[in-house]
């Protein structure tokens, strides 16, 4: 089945212990992309993928990582969490950025206390 | 900056009535236009993907437009049904800085 995944679906942590968010695709999806999605702010685009080792910041990339030395992995690394990360996030990816529709993982919700 | 933004934020219509949902983007220079539909606590599913150069897009009961030059779109759901009670966005991958912009979304209740 063609799909996104992610893991942890759900995760609880502490103030500045560094966390990874994987996502995986098995789509051969050339791009790939994180999102935060918070109440009255919508989604809002954390890190793109164009292809491999190929990354760029969306609009909010302050506090995370990204890699991509897979073309289906893309994982998101929190250094050194902060409560204002507490958010629903997401993975999506497409076959190619301009002409494709996105396929979206079915998030993960991170609580930072 | 590219904005994008939806109205209304929320709407209620009796079931099998016709709808309209409607968005509106800042800036022209796009490659496409998405709309997806998102159920409480899960995540997104496509539902129609208009390039920049097309008009419209068909998909069973859904129909959507895309005037680039004017900055809007619009999603018709025809013969609404409760199974469509749903959160709508709309996203616009910009050619400008390859960003890709979501709208806050219309909460649809279908009433039975």
């Amino acid at each position: 089945e063609a799909q996104v995944t992610q893991n942890p679906r759900y995760l609880i942590t502490v103030t500045g212990k560094k966390l990874t968010v994987t996502c995986s695709q098995n789509m051969n999806h050339e791009y790939m992309s994180w999102y935060r999605q918070d109440p009255g702010l919508g989604l809002r685009q954390i890190y793109y993928s164009m292809n491999v080792e190929v990354t760029d910041k969306g609009d909010v990339p302050e506090g995370y990582k990204v890699s991509r030395k897979e073309k289906r992995n893309f994982p998101l690394i929190l250094e050194s969490p902060s409560p204002n990360q507490t958010s629903l996030y997401f993975c999506a990816s497409s076959l190619s950025f301009q002409g494709s529709e996105q396929y979206f993982g079915p998030g993960t919700r991170l609580t930072v206390t | 900056k590219q904005e994008v933004t939806q109205i209304p934020a929320a709407l209620s219509v009796p079931e099998g009535e016709n709808l309209v949902l409607n968005c509106s983007f800042t800036d022209s220079a796009i490659y496409n236009l998405q709309w997806f539909r998102q159920d409480p606590g899960k995540g997104l599913t496509s539902l129609l993907l208009i390039q920049s150069s097309q008009r419209e897009q068909t998909s069973g009961r859904l129909n959507a437009s895309l005037d680039k030059s004017s900055g809007r779109s619009t999603l018709y759901i025809a013969a609404s049904q409760p199974g469509d009670s749903a959160t709508y966005l709309c996203a616009v991958t910009s050619n400008r800085d390859d960003k890709i912009i979501f709208g806050k979304g219309t909460r649809l209740h279908i009433l039975p």
